[in-house]
């Protein structure tokens, strides 16, 4: 069965501090990659997307991430995390083309960022 | 900007109960959708629906789950009967092509 991975589960860093959060996922067709968040007490938003083209896609908040077709990966990344970025990170894809397909999640990962 | 919303952001029930938790979906989107996450779990897809049926829908997504849209507006998931294990959060999303939009959850409490 399709399913997507995310590595860490809990990840604490410094005020600063570089982030990269790992995802994976299993299907060989074409997919649609997102990363949401999460943070505490609110509901889930959209923090990038991919679809096709550049394979390195800009979010909000300084986010960014990358898609490597070879590795099925789609890594979030940003270069100095800040306090407010603590929050828990979804993976999600969703498979094939066309509208209404359903998103598969991670299991999440929570960020903690202590100042 | 418009945005998905749920109601209630809480709800309380006993084992057995039925439960309508609602949804209002951002206006010109057409597909719907409930996910729900359990405690420490991953969110997991329930059910789509488009065009006033249900398009796919997950193991999870048995007998005693239904969806409704039963106006312009509003997109409801009917729990028949509650059991423990439907304790969690449940989140409406919806999408006018690709990217989901999701509301703020409600809450479900089975005791």
């Amino acid at each position: 069965a399709q399913s997507v991975s995310q590595h860490n589960h809990h990840v604490i860093l410094s005020e600063a501090a570089s982030l990269e959060l790992g995802c994976n996922y299993s299907y060989g067709g074409t997919v649609n990659l997102f990363w949401y968040v999460q943070y505490p007490g609110q509901h889930l938003q959209l923090l990038l997307k991919y679809f096709s083209g550049d394979p390195l896609v800009k979010g909000i908040k300084g986010f960014e991430a990358e898609f490597i077709k070879s590795k099925f990966s789609f890594n979030l990344r940003k270069p100095s995390v800040q306090w407010s970025d603590t929050a828990e990170y979804f993976c999600a894809v969703i498979l094939g083309r066309g509208g209404g397909n359903k998103l598969t999640f991670g299991t999440g990962t929570q960020l903690k960022v202590e100042l | 900007e418009p945005e998905v919303t749920q109601t209630p952001s809480h709800q309380v029930t006993q084992m057995g109960q039925e439960v309508i938790l609602r949804c209002v979906p951002i206006s010109n989107h057409l597909y719907f959708y409930w996910y729900r996450q359990i405690l420490g779990q991953k969110v997991e897809f329930l059910v789509s629906f488009y065009n006033n049926e249900i398009s796919e829908k997950s193991e999870i997504f048995d007998d005693q789950f239904s969806v409704e849209r039963p106006d312009g507006s509003n997109f409801t998931l009917k729990i028949r009967s509650t059991k423990l294990e439907d304790s969690a959060m449940y989140f409406c999303a919806s999408t006018g092509l690709e990217t989901q939009y999701f509301g703020p959850g409600t809450r479900l409490l089975v005791l």
